[in-house]
């Protein structure tokens, strides 16, 4: 049973263009989210977060939304850039819970 | 600059026999977990410690072994190795699990096959 969904494996962007992805749960006790992105060889590396509390946060080129009310999150990266293709993982947690659950990741391409 | 230390880095195993993946942070980090990467799976939870001492389980724990007798050190023990449990095996800490502003930080992976 998934409890955090990422239905695209993959994705290709533009460089220059908005790369948007998408992110849905099914347990509405997760109230914190997380985005990790990684390359190839290498772990998973923090982008940003979000608590359920807020409904958007912002980073510089990433921002990342929260629809309570759908279940679902999405990252945006503005302009993508080359740099961006990796791998992306979303995660949940709940507050003061000690498990941290992730979805199976998209696979972002930037393509030139 | 180390933060989370796994070795090794990659490793064959037969079938049946045992080993143990090594995990090392110098963070002081209270929270460290050990997490499985297959193809089309994510990462999905094995084991976790929220400090010294203590241990539980995660989403896929069987076949795995953890203990936690120091802040800096949590192992993983296969017990007797599967071709199932051929896989990337990376291992996180944190500052705490009830501190979310504070992220994991993850080792660089321990790749596992075994035949």
């Amino acid at each position: 049973d998934q409890q955090v969904k990422q239905n695209s494996p993959s994705l290709s962007v533009q460089e220059g263009r908005i790369s948007i992805l998408n992110c849905d749960y099914t347990n509405s006790m997760f109230d914190y989210f997380l985005w990790y992105k990684k390359y190839p060889a290498e772990g998973p590396t923090f982008l940003i977060s979000i608590s359920s509390i807020k409904d958007k946060n912002e980073d510089g080129r990433f921002t990342v939304f929260l629809n309570k009310s759908a279940k679902h999150l999405s990252l945006h990266i503005v302009p993508s850039q080359p740099g961006d293709s990796a791998v992306y993982f979303c995660a949940a947690t709940r507050n003061r819970d000690d498990k941290i659950i992730f979805g199976k990741g998209t696979r972002l391409h930037i393509l030139p | 600059n180390a933060g989370v230390t796994q070795t090794p880095k990659f490793q064959v195993l037969k079938t049946g026999q045992s080993m143990t993946l090594q995990c090392a942070q110098d963070m002081n980090h209270e929270y460290m977990s050990w997490y499985r990467q297959d193809p089309g799976m994510g990462l999905r939870l094995i084991h976790y410690s929220v400090g010294a001492g203590i241990t539980d389980q995660g989403e896929v724990p069987n076949g795995y072994n953890v203990s936690r007798s120091t802040t800096e050190d949590f192992p993983l023990r296969l017990l007797s190795a599967a071709p199932s449990q051929t896989s990337v095996y990376f291992c996180a800490s944190s500052y705490s699990f009830t501190r979310l502003d504070q992220p994991q930080h993850f080792g660089d992976g321990t790749r596992l096959s075994i035949l």
